[in-house]
């Protein structure tokens, strides 16, 4: 069964540096998400993505924040200068359709450390 | 706008018991519903889902009914096992986005 992978699975990183998550969606969807969830809280969404160009986006996700889509297959999320409470696990999802009604299939996770 | 509440947890019962966790959501529109799970150290996956009105989703012997009447999800399965043992999260999505409730933690005790 097709699945989305991520990678690393965990990093740990400096405050102020830079990090970039990579996701690798199922081949053949469409819409690409990312989601975070800190340590005992709920998931929330990040941003979405679809045709080269993000969809919507939430409050969390900032100016430190970006997106993108590097080639064919491959998702990123960058941060820019990462502070200590972007500290949390980082879900990447992806979709076949758009409209809500389809599933959204989510990866492992990167469970990201900023020191 | 959109959300979703959830019973507060951790929930703990005895393997064979019945269990119920509540949702209860906010939307504009007609959002679709999902139950997804997250065993210890993994990502979350879809349970089961319902796109429409008094749709009931069902898998692994867990079930919920879409009510819109009172705007409720409930999760329900009748002898749960230890290996449910996981957190339970309600969500709704309405266009590409998807709101996630707060989690509910269930252990199952042999």
């Amino acid at each position: 069964e097709p699945e989305v992978t991520q990678t690393p699975s965990h990093q740990v990183t400096q405050m102020g540096q830079e990090v970039i998550l990579r996701c690798v969606p199922i081949s053949n969807h469409l819409y690409f998400y990312w989601y975070r969830q800190i340590l005992g809280q709920k998931v929330e969404f990040l941003v979405s993505f679809y045709n080269n160009e993000i969809s919507e986006k939430s409050e969390i996700f900032d100016d430190q924040f970006s997106v993108e889509r590097p080639d064919g297959s491959n998702f990123t999320l960058k941060i820019r200068s990462t502070k200590l409470e972007d500290s949390a696990m980082y879900f990447c999802a992806s979709t076949r359709l758009a409209g809500g009604t389809d599933t959204q299939y989510f990866g492992p996770g990167t469970r990201l450390t900023v020191l | 706008g959109n959300s979703v509440t959830q019973m507060e947890g951790p929930v703990t019962l005895s393997e064979e018991a019945f269990l119920t966790i509540n949702c209860t959501y906010t939307a504009t529109g007609y959002p679709s519903l999902f139950w997804y799970v997250q065993y210890p150290g993994e990502g979350l996956q879809l349970l089961l889902k319902a796109t429409k009105a008094d749709d009931k989703g069902s898998n692994k012997g867990f079930e919920a009914t879409y009510r819109k009447e009172t705007t409720s999800f409930h999760l329900e399965k009748g002898s749960v096992q230890v290996s449910d043992s996981a957190v339970y999260f309600c969500a709704l999505s309405s266009g590409n986005q998807f709101y996630f409730g707060t989690g509910t933690s269930l252990t199952v005790i042999p």
